[in-house]
């Protein structure tokens, strides 16, 4: 079957724009994760969404940031007046379980602020 | 959450067993051990998990030791193709948490 999909696979704007990054996980995945992941540095947990529940935002940089899952599914990741340091891989992901699962990731969203 | 302590970078001779240590001192009863792989711009990759025995699958082998506080992972037959990040992460066997990786062990096998 389909794995986790994002759009789009790349994306250059301007310092100050707002960009929206798209994420589709594996269908019938209850837990949906985004991270980024800057040059040469390891993986930087951003929001996690499990079902109904409250979102764990604690990843968040800053306000500039947010993030909603609409339906339980497909989630839009949205970066508003977008600063160089930004720049990075947006990673997605999605479970099937509640914690204990194996988490399937998506190929990433590369993001370049000028 | 418990934390990870892994070296920063291996190398190994193609071939030849890799094994990949991970120490998480601080792991509950409750957290099972997982470990995943980044391979050069790609989306990291589950490889195999645990919690208190060892296991094997057709990636790897995990070995974990009785007090449960490391393990390690073992590539049996290293190829070019494994050379990735590795990481090593306690996880929750039930219940709603992020997922959070450390820094991750950098593997380079050689010809």
């Amino acid at each position: 079957g389909a794995g986790v999909s994002q759009s789009p696979s790349n994306k250059v704007t301007e310092k100050g724009k707002d960009v929206e990054l798209r994420c589709d996980p594996i269908s019938g995945h209850t837990a949906l994760y985004w991270y980024r992941q800057s040059l040469g540095q390891g993986l930087e947990f951003l929001i996690y969404f499990q079902g109904n529940s409250a979102p764990d935002k604690s990843g968040l940089p800053s306000d500039r940031f947010s993030a909603e899952r609409t339906g339980g599914s497909v989630s839009t990741l949205t970066i508003q007046r977008t600063q160089q340091e930004d720049s990075a891989v947006y990673l997605c992901a999605s479970s099937l379980e509640r914690g204990g699962g194996k988490v399937f990731f998506g190929p990433g969203t590369r993001l370049t602020v000028l | 959450d418990a934390k990870t302590t892994q070296p920063p970078s291996m190398d190994c001779a193609e071939g030849r067993a890799a094994n990949l240590p991970c120490n998480h001192s601080t792991i509950s009863g409750n957290e099972y051990v997982y470990w995943y792989r980044q391979i050069h711009s790609q989306g990291p990759q589950y490889i195999i998990h645990g919690l208190k025995n060892n296991e094997t699958n057709e990636m790897a082998s995990l070995i974990i030791t009785e007090d449960r506080k490391s393990s390690t992972l073992i590539l049996p037959h290293a190829t070019l193709r494994d050379t990735a990040v590795y990481y090593c992460t306690p996880t929750l066997i039930q219940g709603a948490q992020k997922l959070v990786f450390g820094q991750g062990t950098r593997l380079t096998i050689n010809p």
